[in-house]
């Protein structure tokens, strides 16, 4: 399954498949992402991050590819699984801002 | 072992009060952060401290007071409240400079009614 950016905020897929999630960042100057998941009720919590001199990075599971010609940075989810439903966030840091801009947020949902 | 920890959890409370929410870390970082989280998820930050120093102040109205006794603490004081402050405060942490990543508190929900 896949969302489309900042558009679409709900994405759900089969246990077992493959997620994709979207983001499209908004200032060229940024140079470091960061993807954070939050399940109800809790904070936010780090799973990958990637600067703006890579353009693919691979955690357990977790995939995220950067393409700065076009501002986009995905998360890839390999075989989802339940505990994987939460709301997943894109940040981005601007280049000496020292402060992270947070994207809409994707809800994923696993269906069993 | 809560490594960025925040009280109270949940807050309920009248228009026009004024209330605290405490924020507190033991991951030895230099850098503190307040974020708000409104009913549609939306993550912004308010304000980011360094060794008790105030780096980062968004546009945030000024009834928000962050106080930072130490660097383990960065508290959020809040006078007058208003309907519109009813969100969730996440308080977070991490070393100094932008390419660490930011633990995030459990958060607390702050009713105004």
């Amino acid at each position: 399954g896949e969302s489309v950016g900042l558009h679409l905020p709900t994405l759900s897929v089969q246990e077992g498949d493959n997620s994709i999630i979207n983001c499209a960042y908004s200032n060229s100057a940024s140079d470091y992402f960061i993807w954070y998941k939050q399940e109800s009720g809790k904070g936010p919590q780090f799973i990958i991050d990637i600067r703006s001199n890579m353009d693919k990075r691979q955690g357990q599971r977790v995939t995220v590819l950067l393409n700065k010609t076009v501002k986009h940075l995905s998360l890839q989810i390999a075989a989802t699984q339940p505990g994987d439903s939460a709301v997943y966030f894109c940040a981005e840091n601007m280049e000496g801002a020292q402060k992270l801009v947070f994207g809409q947020g994707t809800r994923l949902t696993i269906n069993p | 072992d809560t490594a960025v920890s925040q009280t109270p959890k949940y807050l309920v409370t009248q228009m026009g009060n004024d209330k605290s929410i405490k924020c507190e870390q033991n991951l030895g970082h230099d850098t503190m952060y307040w974020y708000k989280q409104d009913s549609k998820k939306f993550l912004k930050i308010m304000f980011s401290y360094n060794n008790k120093e105030l780096i980062i102040n968004e546009t945030v109205p000024n009834r928000f007071s962050p106080k930072s006794p130490d660097k383990a603490h960065l508290n959020l004081h809040i006078n007058s409240l208003e309907l519109g402050d009813s969100a969730v405060y996440f308080c977070a942490s991490s070393q100094l400079g932008i390419y660490n990543e930011q633990f995030f508190g459990p958060g607390t929900r702050l009713t105004v009614l």
